[in-house]
């Protein structure tokens, strides 16, 4: 079945450190690939997706590139803020469901 | 935008009572909602997806006696977690899907369970 394994956290930086939260999916066939993002108190919202190999979701200073090859899809961004500082979570979307698969999730937290 | 609020936040019960816990969209019609269990350093989990006026479809593995789930409305969803037992203990999150839009799902806050 499918499945997303994301790093482990809480990954802890200074503000504008470099980010990146490593991602990858077992999927069969070409599924769309998502992160969500979790602030303290609110629900999931979604930060950016791609569809399809070599596209590039971003939004917000984040991005991640579909990678089909190395099925990955690694969350990056150059100079991160205090108010980054939530749950990051990976997702993929299979066929013709509109249920995504969840990773577990990633904390975030950034120091000023 | 299209906001879902879940009401509690969280709870506390004694063991063997009920809890029932609402999921409302605020500004749109959710002809979908989905049902999410995420237990600590876990991914959410699918418990089960209701259409309004229908019963809901519940994922391998979830009671449904145990976990009732009603969608009267295009509003509203609720969950009831049965003679609640502590390893019931967790976050409960729901989504709802607007109308024909496809993929997107809007997610509520969450609601933390802890069953004594």
């Amino acid at each position: 079945g499918d499945s997303v394994t994301q790093m482990e956290g809480p990954v802890t930086l200074s503000e504008e450190a470099f980010l990146t939260i490593n991602c990858t999916y077992t999927a069969t066939g070409y599924p769309s690939l998502f992160w969500y993002v979790q602030y303290p108190g609110e629900g999931l919202q979604l930060l950016l997706k791609a569809t399809k190999a070599d596209d590039k979701g971003s939004n917000k200073g984040f991005e991640a590139t579909y990678r089909k090859e190395t099925t990955s899809f690694h969350l990056e961004k150059g100079s991160v803020q205090v108010s980054d500082s939530a749950v990051y979570f990976c997702a993929l979307r299979s066929g013709g469901s509109y249920i995504p698969t969840f990773g577990r999730g990633t904390s975030l937290i950034v120091h000023p | 935008g299209a906001v879902v609020s879940q009401h509690p936040s969280w709870v506390i019960c004694k063991s063997g009572t009920s809890v029932k816990i609402e999921c409302r969209s605020l500004d749109f019609q959710a002809t979908t909602m989905f049902w999410y269990r995420q237990f600590p350093k876990q991914s959410l989990m699918l418990m089960a997806t209701s259409n309004e006026g229908s019963k809901a479809t519940y994922e391998q593995g979830v009671e449904k006696d145990k976990f009732l789930i009603n969608h009267a409305s295009l509003t509203l969803s609720t969950l009831t977690v049965t003679s609640a037992h502590p390893e019931d203990s967790s976050f409960y999150i729901c989504s709802a899907r607007r109308g024909a839009e496809g993929e997107t799902q809007y997610f509520g806050p969450g609601t933390r369970l802890l069953v004594l």
